[in-house]
């Protein structure tokens, strides 16, 4: 699986937009883009994928650039309970890294009042 | 309601005691996943399987064993804990053949005295 880069922190005040960003300049052309946020304690949650597109959901949006060397995850209106762990991971469903996924440390995203 | 359960939700135990972390999913998910998280070092995969009847060795599978008799269940087994177990326990599952995000448990937390 591709290797991700992520800033190890970043504020955000409440009810503005975090902009979280990733690079995994290796990845392949059958890997996907996932991004999962931990919360304290709790089991990892999914947020959303992508290949190529930019993608959106009730959660979040994804934009991928069009060399696909780097993302970047949108919290539209980011609240006090989305302060976690964010994890920006790339991996296939393919192949001999058939659904595997490599967390890596992630971005410590806070958000104050 | 569908998801994962783990159990049990915490544990202290003794080294060199045996032990096995249950992982039950009712989502009909066709892959498995076993993760330990520690501080500093993110998730890190253990054990997986694609489906029932088949495993395979993550990042860190010595000291762990898994098995998959059916599609629900997938525990793992401590033979003889030692302390650099403890460490928190995340199952996941997701359908193997689509680009799902995967649905965590909410852990074990296991301590090896």
């Amino acid at each position: 699986d591709a290797k991700t880069t992520q800033p190890t922190s970043m504020d955000c005040a409440e009810g503005r937009a975090a902009n979280l960003p990733c690079n995994h300049s290796t990845i392949s052309g059958n890997e996907y883009v996932y991004w999962y946020r931990q919360i304290h304690s709790q089991g990892p949650q999914y947020i959303i994928h992508g290949l190529k597109n930019n993608e959106t959901n009730e959660m979040a949006s994804l934009i991928i650039t069009e060399d696909r060397k780097s993302s970047t995850l949108i919290l539209p209106h980011a609240t006090l309970r989305d302060t976690a762990v964010y994890y920006c991971i790339v991996g296939s469903t393919g192949g001999t890294s058939y659904g595997k996924l490599t967390f890596g440390q992630g971005t410590i995203l806070t958000v104050h009042p | 309601i569908a998801g994962i359960t783990q159990a049990p939700t915490s544990q202290i135990l003794a080294a060199g005691r045996r032990m096995t972390l249950r992982c039950t999913q009712d989502m009909r998910h066709n892959a498995m996943y076993w993760y330990r998280q520690d501080l500093g070092l993110g998730l890190r995969l253990i054990h997986y399987s694609n489906t029932a009847g088949t495993t395979g060795k993550g990042e860190v599978p010595d000291g762990y064993s898994v098995s998959r008799a059916n599609t629900d269940d997938f525990p793992l087994t401590l033979a003889s804990a030692v302390p650099s177990q403890t460490s928190v326990y995340f199952c996941a599952s997701k359908m193997s053949k689509e680009n799902y995000g995967y649905t965590f448990g909410s852990g074990t937390r296991l301590t090896v005295v």
